[in-house]
């Protein structure tokens, strides 16, 4: 069975002050592992996408990385609108195209 | 439209009552899913759909629920029987096959 784990639960930064978020997972082969951002009430809005261990997806003040056994979302200096829940998810490579995800780290970065 | 478009945004139903949730999906995108989340936790598989036919219905938690896609566009959620435990946000999502998946804002559904 296809599991993911994300920590911490939630994490409270200060604007500017850099961190990581952890998504440990097992898959029985892996066709991708997404990353999600979500705000209160919204659904889940697509961020990165990574295939293969070793790969790296930027987009502005996020930095996606990707190993064999876990993903991590760096945060660089963080504004307090990067605030939302992130949500890991994995997809597997045999069968169906369905996304098993994470808890959800619930980030906020405060001014 | 421009994205995945879900009504309603929010049902409150009696217990024991039926409901439907609808879902437009991004024009042209064959796969589309459903999803439900209950507070504090990632989403949760309920079923896929490529084209019109169910590819994978093994997250639906009993034959309460059931979704139908007749023309492979719009979707449609069925929960018969409704109990307090349904309540939850009930995502829908939509993809070109193997590629991301495009979320909409969701339905909010309290039973009451």
């Amino acid at each position: 069975e296809d599991q993911v784990t994300q920590s911490p639960e939630a994490l409270r930064l200060q604007e500017g002050e850099s961190s990581s978020l952890n998504c440990s997972y097992t898959v029985s082969g892996l066709r991708g592992l997404f990353w999600y951002r979500q705000d209160p009430g919204k659904g889940p809005e697509f961020l990165f996408t990574l295939y293969s261990a070793g790969e790296e997806k930027e987009k502005e003040r996020l930095k996606a990385t990707l190993t064999k056994k876990e993903s991590f979302l760096h945060i660089t200096a963080p504004k307090p609108e990067d605030s939302a829940t992130y949500l890991c998810a994995v997809q597997p490579a045999e069968g169906y195209s369905t996304l098993t995800f994470g808890k959800g780290t619930m980030l906020l970065v405060s001014p | 439209g421009a994205g995945v478009s879900q009504t309603p945004s929010n049902k409150v139903t009696e217990k024991g009552k039926y409901v439907e949730l609808r879902c437009d999906p991004i024009s042209g995108h064959t796969a589309l899913y459903w999803y439900r989340q209950s507070l504090g936790q990632g989403p949760e598989f309920l079923i896929y759909f490529q084209g019109t036919g169910a590819a994978d219905d093994s997250g639906l938690p009993n034959d309460r629920f059931f979704a139908v896609r007749p023309e492979g566009s719009v979707s449609t959620l069925k929960i018969q029987r409704t109990e307090r435990g349904d309540s939850a946000v009930y995502l829908c999502a939509s993809s070109l096959t193997g590629s991301q998946a495009f979320f909409g804002q969701g339905t909010r559904l309290t039973v009451v």
